[in-house]
C-alpha cells in the first residue's frame, strides 16, 4: 500500500510559465514533507521542505504547499526553466521522530520545454 | 562540503554471484541510509544506521543481504547470493542525526545489474 503518491507520472510545461507537481498521503503520522530533485544517474538532490506546523514553504522560484487536512501537498515552480527538467520526488517521514527515513512517491517527470 | 561518495558506479554480475557496494557519508553525519530504488519508482529503505548502531533494518532481505558500518563513518552492503529482482540502483544517503526534520543527503547511486 502506498502511503505517498504521486499521481502523475509526467508533465510538460513551457519555459517561463508555472509547474505544479502533487503529491498525496495517507499515513496522518506524517509531517514533514520533502521535495527531491533527480537528474538522470545521479541522485536526489533535497530541494525544499515543509512540516505540517506550516502550509507554505517558499525558497526563490521555489514553493511547497501543505493541505494538511486534504493530506495532499505541492510543489510550484515559478518561472519554469529548462534546467528544471528532471524526475521530482515528494517523500514523508515523522517529524521528531526517532528513526527520520523517508517513504518516496514515485516521482513526476518534470519536461520543461523552450 | 564534499557530498556522499558511493562505488562502484555501474555492477554487472550473474544470478547467485555476490556483490558489495561502499558509502562514505558527509563528515560529521550520524546518520546513513541505504535505498533501494528500482526502475520506474521511488527509493524504498533496506537499513539505518545510528553511529555504527542498526536504527531500522525492517526491509532488509536479511537472507541476501547484508550491511555494516563498523567505525561509524563508512558503510559497506552486501548481496550474496544475488537475485534477477536485485537488479536496482543502490542509493546511499546520510543526515546529521536520525530524528526527522532533518533531510537527508543522496550519493549518485551504484547501478547493479543481474544477468
Amino acid at each position: 500500500d502506498q502511503q505517498v503518491k504521486q499521481n502523475s507520472p509526467s508533465l510538460s510545461v513551457q519555459e517561463g510559465r508555472i509547474s505544479i507537481l502533487n503529491c498525496d498521503y495517507t499515513n496522518s503520522m506524517f509531517d514533514y514533507f520533502l521535495w527531491y530533485k533527480k537528474y538522470p544517474a545521479e541522485g536526489p538532490t533535497f530541494l525544499i521542505s515543509i512540516s505540517s506546523i506550516k502550509d507554505k514553504n517558499e525558497d526563490g522560484r521555489f514553493t511547497v504547499f501543505l493541505n494538511k487536512s486534504a493530506k495532499h501537498l505541492s510543489l510550484h515552480i515559478v518561472p519554469s526553466q529548462p534546467g528544471d527538467s528532471a524526475v521530482y520526488f515528494c517523500a514523508a517521514s515523522v517529524y521528531g521522530g526517532s528513526q527520520g527515513n523517508l517513504i518516496f512517491g514515485k516521482g513526476t517527470k518534470l519536461s520543461v520545454k523552450p | 562540503e564534499a557530498g556522499v561518495a558511493q562505488s562502484p558506479r555501474y555492477k554487472i554480475i550473474e544470478k547467485r554471484q555476490s556483490v558489495a557496494f561502499w558509502c562514505n557519508p558527509i563528515s560529521g553525519h550520524a546518520t546513513l541510509y541505504w535505498y533501494q530504488q528500482i526502475l520506474g519508482q521511488g527509493p524504498k529503505l533496506l537499513i539505518q544506521f545510528q553511529n555504527n548502531g542498526v536504527v531500522d533494518d525492517s526491509q532488509l532481505p536479511k537472507d541476501r543481504f547484508s550491511a555494516e558500518r563498523l567505525k561509524g563513518v563508512d558503510s559497506t552492503l552486501k548481496i550474496q547470493p544475488a537475485k534477477l529482482e536485485d537488479s536496482a540502483v543502490y542509493l546511499c544517503a546520510s543526515s546529521l542525526d536520525a530524528g526527522g526534520g532533518q533531510p537527508q543527503h543522496f550519493g549518485d547511486g551504484t547501478r547493479l545489474s543481474i544477468l
